[in-house]
């Protein structure tokens, strides 16, 4: 049974600061995707990450993955206000399904 | 381009009541589509998901049910609903292999 363990589950921060969250998961997969919600809103797709090295990078945002640790990451570069979110990474299983990690709630303080 | 809908935005139920939440998707054609529900403060738990018309996969057992009549249209119900229904219901499509979900808006929906 594939599981998806994000770390940590509460981040606060202060503005400009870097951080990264963590996602590791379980079995083989060949596909990871980071989501953002925003408080009482639906999941905005953030990055898909495809194949071992992959690194996208949007904005402040950078995600990357190494399927041989089974490891995927979230950097934030200079956080602002803005970025205040819970994240999400999901991992690929089967053909068909998303197995969740259980989120990272976000805080950037001024 | 691809939309999804999803109905109503809100809704408030009595224990015991029955639930038809309502999801369909425009501008593609054999989509891979799910139901996801979000407790309070929680992560996603997938329901059920479905790659074809009346072809239906269940994840959790539960009091909930799922449909899809049309290739485009799926559908959660349930007979009598229980307080710990509650959460946050999301709906899903998705594509073949290596593409993501996305999601609709999304039902909140209170047992009471």
């Amino acid at each position: 049974e594939l599981k998806v363990e994000q770390n940590p589950l509460f981040l606060s921060m202060q503005e400009g600061k870097n951080y990264t969250i963590y996602c590791n998961y379980s079995t083989t997969s060949d596909r990871l995707y980071w989501y953002r919600q925003d408080p009482g809103k639906s999941l905005e797709s953030l990055f898909v990450l495809l194949s071992n090295g992959a690194v996208k990078q949007e904005g402040r945002l950078m995600a990357s993955l190494d399927t041989k640790a089974r490891l995927s990451t979230l950097h934030i570069t200079a956080a602002v206000h803005d970025l205040s979110a819970t994240y999400f990474c999901a991992v690929g299983q089967g053909a068909q399904k998303l197995v969740f990690g259980q989120g990272t709630r976000l805080t950037i303080n001024p | 381009s691809q939309t999804i809908h999803q109905w109503p935005a809100t809704l408030v139920q009595p224990v015991g009541s029955p639930l038809s939440l309502e999801c369909t998707v425009e501008g593609t054609s054999n989509p891979n589509l799910y139901w996801y529900r979000q407790a309070a403060g929680r992560g996603l738990q997938l329901l059920f998901y479905s790659v074809g018309i009346g072809q239906i996969s269940s994840e959790v057992p539960q009091n909930l049910s799922a449909s899809r009549p049309q290739d485009r249209q799926f559908i959660l119900s349930s007979k009598k609903l229980l307080l710990s229904d509650s959460g946050f219901y999301l709906c899903a499509w998705g594509g073949w292999l290596n593409t993501e979900a996305f999601f609709g808006q999304g039902t909140r929906l209170t047992v009471v």
